[in-house]
């Protein structure tokens, strides 16, 4: 079955540091690819997503994400956490099947320490 | 409105008790979708409308969820005779109809089942 791996429930990281949240996809052919932020008690909200072309997406708020296609990898980056950042971050693909349904990795919630 | 809009925000149902989760997509949005999200996990499909038809419903977990979209704008989802296990946030997302699986988010409808 297709799915969505993300490596670690919880990352906590310093204010400053780099962010590192890992994506990892199961399919030999490349989905549309898809970070959603999540603060609490509201909806998700696109950060950024990969479609075709350049490998290398910039999203809201200083994210990125680089699509690797020989590692299924679409790991997403900051350079500098900020307290603002603090959230549930899910990584999702679009495989094509019913017209844009998503599969959701189980996301991993950022906390940033002062 | 501008943006997904879903009601209640919070229900809490007795064991058995059938309950109704609206959806308003954002207007002229042709794909409506719900999800369940349990606590802790990430969000997972139910079922998919294109307008007024309910293309996918595999996700549903039993007979006890309908969903409709009858005039192809506002859904409802039901569940009939809740159980403790349908405790969790009912997401509804929608888009424009393009398959590039951007999906817009309401703030979701949290279901508690006492």
């Amino acid at each position: 079955a297709q799915s969505v791996t993300q490596l670690g429930s919880h990352v906590s990281v310093s204010e400053g540091a780099l962010v590192l949240l890992r994506c990892n996809y199961s399919s030999s052919v490349p989905p549309y690819l898809f970070w959603y932020v999540q603060y609490p008690n509201q909806g998700l909200q696109l950060l950024l997503k990969y479609t075709t072309g350049a490998t290398l997406v910039k999203g809201i708020n200083g994210f990125e994400a680089e699509f690797k296609k020989s590692e299924t990898s679409f790991h997403l980056t900051k350079p500098s956490a900020h307290m603002s950042d603090a959230a549930e971050y899910f990584c999702a693909v679009n495989y094509g099947g019913s017209q844009g349904n998503l599969i959701f990795g189980k996301g991993t919630k950022l906390s940033v320490k002062p | 409105g501008a943006g997904v809009s879903q009601s209640p925000r919070y229900k809490v149902a007795k064991r058995g008790q059938d309950v109704a989760l609206r959806c308003d997509p954002i207007s002229g949005h042709v794909s409506l979708f719900w999800y369940q999200q349990a606590l802790g996990q990430g969000p997972e499909f139910l079922t998919y409308f294109q307008n007024e038809a309910q293309l996918d419903k595999s996700g549903l977990p039993s007979d006890r969820f309908f969903a409709e979209r009858p005039e192809g704008s506002v859904s409802t989802l039901k569940i009939q005779r809740t159980q403790q296990e349908d405790s969790a946030v009912y997401l509804c997302a929608s888009h424009r109809g393009v398959n590039t699986g951007e999906l817009f988010f309401g703030e979701g409808s949290r279901l508690t089942v006492l």
